[in-house]
């Protein structure tokens, strides 16, 4: 059974940057049909995807944080990692790590999500 | 940039009931990709349905899903007390790449 599993300080200050990463067990990350990719909820509110990449590198991010974004991947420790710098109240938010389907790009496994506060 | 709205925003039902969420996209999406997600508070989202109309692997056959081009809908047959949660669409398609719903919460009456 794949699981995802993030980890990575839950408090961070403003100005600095947050960083995650995804652990997958069970499945290789190397695989031809998926991406892997980042979603952000923040309290009480909706999803909003961050970014994916696939496990020669290749990425796509939202517009709207590209300028602040960077994932990347470690296939020999079967993990992917996001960064977000200049972090405000803003960036306040669960980060769940989420593989992609390349056939229907949907999220079809999900991490259990990381609540990452910015505050000082 | 693709915008999904998805009404109601609330939807008040009994255990047994029939609920019917929209999902609406301010431009077509190809219904391959389309898909639905559940989520319970404190909890992950959870793929229902993928490409419009596909259940994903264990889900129940009282989810159902259907629609093409920005009229999409997902139907839970028969509510079980596990179904009340917040629904979400997802779409694949021009940048941003992936959009989201603002969700359908689906509570008790």
């Amino acid at each position: 059974q794949l699981q995802l599993q993030e980890s990575g300080p839950g408090l961070v200050k403003p100005s600095e940057t947050l960083s995650l990463t995804c652990t997958v067990s069970g499945g290789s990350i190397s695989s031809n049909n998926y991406y892997w990719g980042w979603i952000r909820q923040p309290p009480g509110k909706g999803l909003e995807w961050i970014g994916s990449i696939y496990y020669s590198g290749s990425t796509y991010y939202i517009p709207s944080l590209k300028s602040r974004v960077t994932i990347s991947v470690d296939t020999s420790k079967n993990q992917f990692s996001l960064k977000l710098s200049s972090v405000t109240a803003a960036d306040t938010a669960v980060y769940y790590c989420a593989r992609q389907s390349i056939l229907y790009w949907c999220f079809d496994y999900w991490g259990q999500g990381a609540l990452v506060t910015v505050s000082s | 940039e693709v915008v999904l709205t998805q009404s109601p925003g609330t939807l008040s039902l009994s255990p047994g009931e029939r609920a019917t969420l929209s999902c609406r996209a301010s431009q077509s999406v190809s219904s391959t990709y389309l898909a639905w997600y559940q989520q319970t508070p404190g909890q992950a989202p959870r793929l229902l349905i993928y490409g419009a109309s596909s259940r994903a692997t264990g889900i129940p056959d009282r989810f159902s899903g259907s629609g093409s081009g920005t009229d999409f809908t997902l139907t839970i047959s028969r509510l079980e007390p596990e179904d009340f949660a917040v629904y979400y669409c997802q779409q694949y398609g021009s940048s941003p790449l992936f959009t989201f719903g603002p969700g359908t919460k689906v509570d008790i009456k």
